[in-house]
């Protein structure tokens, strides 16, 4: 049962490069959720989506963006990275809105020098 | 959402109870009280919720103040993998497209002692 799935674990990009980041959940939540968080801080939501094709802006939005093309699969990406953007990233699912928890993947550690 | 107060450390010896404490004296009518933990490096784990009544659950017990501006995770036999920062948060879970988000705070950090 892998439940929450984030690839790469870790990636080291230059200012000004692209990426990709892929969350994957088996549990066929409806519901996606991408964090960063950074060092001594709680999570700051980034992108969320309620449904497959669906997609809305969180608290910190800008320099993202995401797509849900597939219910079990929701997207990060970083048109061109910044050093502001070093942090870990989270993606998380959640049936009914969350009612009954999150389920949290076990990150993603991003350094941009 | 409702902001939460936390402090920002606690310790406790191991197989003793641990009593986190929150304050969310702007609670409304309609937001629920939960409770996350994240151990180092991993991602966030969900550990109980609840609205007026206490409520307790395999991982802990949620004790909620009648006018419910303030409540208390308790981890009953505290150990030394329960080491974590726990994140109180309150929410709505119906209405408007927000309440689909799940707002962290900074947390408090437990220490258990050997």
């Amino acid at each position: 049962n892998a439940g929450v799935t984030q690839t790469p674990k870790f990636r080291v990009l230059k200012t000004g490069q692209s990426m990709t980041l892929l969350c994957a959940q088996d549990m066929n939540h409806e519901y996606m959720y991408w964090y960063r968080q950074d060092p001594g801080m709680g999570l700051r939501l980034i992108h969320y989506s309620v449904g497959e094709g669906t997609t809305a802006k969180g608290e910190v939005p800008d320099g993202y963006n995401v797509s849900r093309l597939k219910k079990q699969n929701f997207l990060l990406g970083l048109e061109s990275a910044a050093p502001s953007q070093t942090s870990v990233y989270f993606c998380a699912s959640s049936r009914d809105r969350g009612i009954y928890g999150y389920t949290f993947g076990s990150g993603t550690r991003l350094t941009v020098v | 959402d409702a902001k939460t107060t936390q402090p920002t450390s606690m310790d406790c010896a191991e197989g003793r109870a641990a009593n986190l404490p929150c304050n969310h004296s702007t609670i409304s009518g309609n937001e629920y009280v939960y409770w996350y933990r994240q151990i180092h490096s991993q991602g966030p784990q969900y550990i109980i919720h609840g609205l007026k009544n206490n409520e307790t659950n395999e991982m802990a017990s949620l004790i909620i103040t009648e006018d419910r501006k303030s409540s208390t995770l308790i981890l009953p036999h505290a150990t030394l993998r329960d080491t974590a920062v726990y994140y109180c948060i309150v929410r709505l879970q119906r209405g408007m497209d927000s309440s689909y988000k799940l707002i962290f705070g900074s947390g408090t950090r437990l220490l258990v002692r050997p």
